[in-house]
């Protein structure tokens, strides 16, 4: 059983166009992890979210809580190739004593 | 932010060797560190959690005794395949915890894995 569910599973779109990829768990986290992850390389930390409603903003990348702290979602404004990678979620349990990782969303931006 | 090494990045060995790889935090100390295996094109699959100073323990499935892990210092984290054969050949990533009012996982950047 997968505990984090992410979608979609794989995303190819044209540079410049927006997307949203979505990480869902029926379980409460303390904390939420985004990664990108690119081929050869380990997975490198985006942002962590806390608060239940939070929303981060990283240049072109938005991160939202859900308010239960079960769900997540990544929006990515005017794409580029450089964005191109597998984006990873993770929940903490037990205050960061373990993480759950969810599948993976692999997405090609085409120039 | 954190830094994780490993060591070394690719490693080519023969069938019925032992390879050990290195995973550090630089800048932090980490009570648990984990072990992932990913095969290409798929997510991380959690190997095992190595915890500073005790046993490490393993996912359901992965062969202790195969995988060996020793997590000596809270900086310094090993992972040895012993007598590997070419379905070990895999990309091995470390990550380690840091608490700093949250947690957080910060990764290596891999190990690439070639039995021959």
């Amino acid at each position: 059983t997968q505990l984090l569910e992410q979608s979609p599973q794989f995303l190819s779109i044209q540079e410049g166009e927006n997307l949203t990829v979505y990480c869902n768990s029926s379980s409460v986290f303390s904390s939420l992890q985004w990664y990108r992850q690119e081929p050869g390389e380990g997975p490198v930390l985006l942002v962590t979210v806390v608060t239940g409603g939070e929303v981060k903003k990283l240049k072109r990348l938005t991160f939202q809580f859900g308010d239960a702290r079960k769900d997540s979602s990544l929006h990515i404004t005017a794409a580029q190739p450089g964005d191109t990678g597998l984006y990873l979620c993770a929940g903490a349990r037990n205050y960061g004593q373990n993480f759950v990782f969810g599948p993976g969303t692999r997405l090609s931006v085409l120039p | 932010g954190a830094v994780v090494s490993q060591h070394p990045s690719r490693v080519i060995c023969k069938s019925g060797t032992s390879v050990k790889i290195e995973c550090r935090s630089l800048d932090f100390q980490a009570t648990t560190m984990f072990w992932y295996r990913q095969f290409p094109k798929q997510s991380l699959m959690l190997m095992a959690t190595s915890n500073e100073g005790s046993k490490a323990t393993y996912e359901q499935g992965v062969e202790k005794d195969k995988f060996l892990i020793n997590h000596a210092s809270l900086t310094l984290s090993t992972l040895t395949v012993t007598s590997a054969h070419p379905e070990d050949s895999s990309f091995y990533i470390c990550s380690a915890t840091r608490f700093q009012g949250l947690a957080s996982l910060f990764f290596g950047p891999g190990t690439r894995l070639t039995v021959l």
